[in-house]
């Protein structure tokens, strides 16, 4: 069984809905890394959280440490939000490794 | 802006030919990554560093050695290169738990 669990693995959504993407972990961590990877491979870090919730845009992400999981909320999704969405998890211990998702593919249709 | 570099996006190599992946990083962090990326399989740890000619095997490491003479740069080698280490890879630094990645380099071994 993986580490880090993600669901859905692919999503197709139509512009404007509300995307949710959940993330499941089965360590214990001190950090959760949403990652964003578009076509051509360049991986952007969104989010950094460690606990309760973080909002940059249209993006919100949030975590609850007690159940190990964490969601990434897209509110009006656009065509271009389209990309592989990633979930790694940085294990408590000192290590300073991730440890990644399959990460999500994500289409949004105009 | 935190700038993780690498050296190219695309590359074609022979099999068994000696390859190099170069990443520079500009912000002076202690550590370096490098993963590579397969469908299905997700990011995956090849070799990390922690300071300037220190190195730790990750999850993958056989088949590659890596080399760090300046905090700045991370070398991946392919040492005989197969068509099995056909991929994409990708180099991160990272201060402490924070995460940014270069924008990846597609090898394929032909």
């Amino acid at each position: 069984k993986n580490e880090v669990e993600q669901s859905p693995q692919n999503l197709t959504a139509q512009e404007g809905e509300f995307i949710t993407i959940n993330c499941s972990y089965s360590v214990g961590i001190s950090a959760l890394h949403w990652l964003q990877q578009h076509p051509g491979g360049g991986i952007v870090s969104l989010f950094m959280l460690s606990s309760g919730k973080k909002k940059h845009g249209r993006l919100i992400a949030t975590i609850n440490i007690q159940e190990k999981h964490s969601s990434l909320h897209i509110t009006a999704s656009h065509p271009r939000d389209s990309a592989v969405y990633i979930c790694a998890v940085v294990s408590q211990g000192g290590s300073e490794k991730l440890v990644f998702g399959k990460g999500m593919k994500l289409t949004v249709n105009p | 802006d935190v700038k993780v570099t690498q050296s190219s996006r695309y590359l074609v190599k022979r099999t068994g030919e000696k390859v190099f992946l170069e990443c520079v990083q500009d912000m002076d962090h202690e550590n370096m990554f490098w993963y590579r990326q397969d469908p299905g399989l997700g990011l995956r740890l090849i070799y990390f560093s922690y300071d300037v000619k220190m190195k730790e095997k990750g999850d993958i490491p056989e088949g590659y050695s890596v080399s760090r003479e300046k905090k700045e740069r991370f070398s991946l080698i392919l040492e005989s290169a197969s068509t099995n280490q056909t991929s994409m890879y990708l180099c991160a630094s990272s201060p402490s738990i924070g995460a940014f990645f270069g924008q990846g380099t597609r090898l394929t071994v032909v």
